[in-house]
């Protein structure tokens, strides 16, 4: 079946420019995460959606960084004025936990999108 | 102090060899452990979850121990395609992941 997509898969953008990722869950999964992974890092936790509730976004790491998931399904990373130092790949990944359910279901992560800020 | 410890390696051994690397995490109430599989430029994919008890999975074999704060994966017979970096992984629903072990079977 189809897995998480991401897209797009690479951006480049100038200093100061706003981007969007867009992220697509396996369809019926209700948990929704982004991480940020740094060359040579592993990935570090951003946010984490229920459905539509953003219910955890400790991991951003200013208020540059903005996520929503209007609609309980595809989900949208937003970046504003990006500096260099945002420079990585933004991972998406999905799992099937349901509200009350068991939350360390298996987290299944789409292939990334790579920004490079210059 | 990051929350997860991994020695980065890289392990380079021949096929059929065994290898094994483990990693360190800082906080004692975790309660999930997992060990995830990442390729060049690719996805982290989950290779297995870790329990007290010790599991196994084939060829893999990965230990917690609580009180020490370690865990281990140990790798036998190893396979060309068993190349790639192994991320150690803490947590519920906010994973947190060590930097990666890279290990490279040779023909």
């Amino acid at each position: 079946g189809a897995g998480v997509s991401q897209s797009p898969r690479y951006k480049v953008a100038k200093r100061g420019q706003d981007v969007a990722l867009r992220c697509d869950p396996i369809s019926g999964h209700v948990s929704l995460f982004w991480y940020q992974q740094a060359l040579g890092q592993g990935p570090e936790f951003l946010t984490y959606f229920q459905n539509e509730a953003q219910l955890d976004k400790s991991g951003l790491p200013s208020d540059r960084f903005f996520a929503e998931r209007p609609e309980g399904s595809v989900s949208t990373l937003k970046i504003q004025r990006t500096q260099q130092e945002d420079s990585a790949v933004y991972l998406c990944a999905s799992s099937f936990s349901r509200e009350g359910g068991d939350i360390t279901d298996t987290q299944y992560f789409g292939p990334g999108t790579r920004l490079t800020v210059l | 102090r990051k929350e997860v410890e991994q020695d980065p390696g890289p392990f380079n051994v021949p096929e059929g060899a065994t290898v094994a690397f483990n990693c360190t995490y800082s906080n004692s109430a975790s309660q999930s452990f997992f060990w995830y599989r990442q390729d060049c430029r690719k996805e982290p994919k989950l290779l297995m979850s870790v329990y007290s008890s010790g599991n196994e999975d084939g060829r893999f074999t990965a230990q917690l121990n609580r009180a020490s704060q370690y865990i281990s994966l140990l790798i036998r017979d190893s396979k060309l395609s068993d190349s790639a970096t192994y991320l150690c992984v803490v947590g519920d629903y906010k994973l947190s992941f060590g930097a990666g072990t890279t290990v490279t079977v040779r023909a």
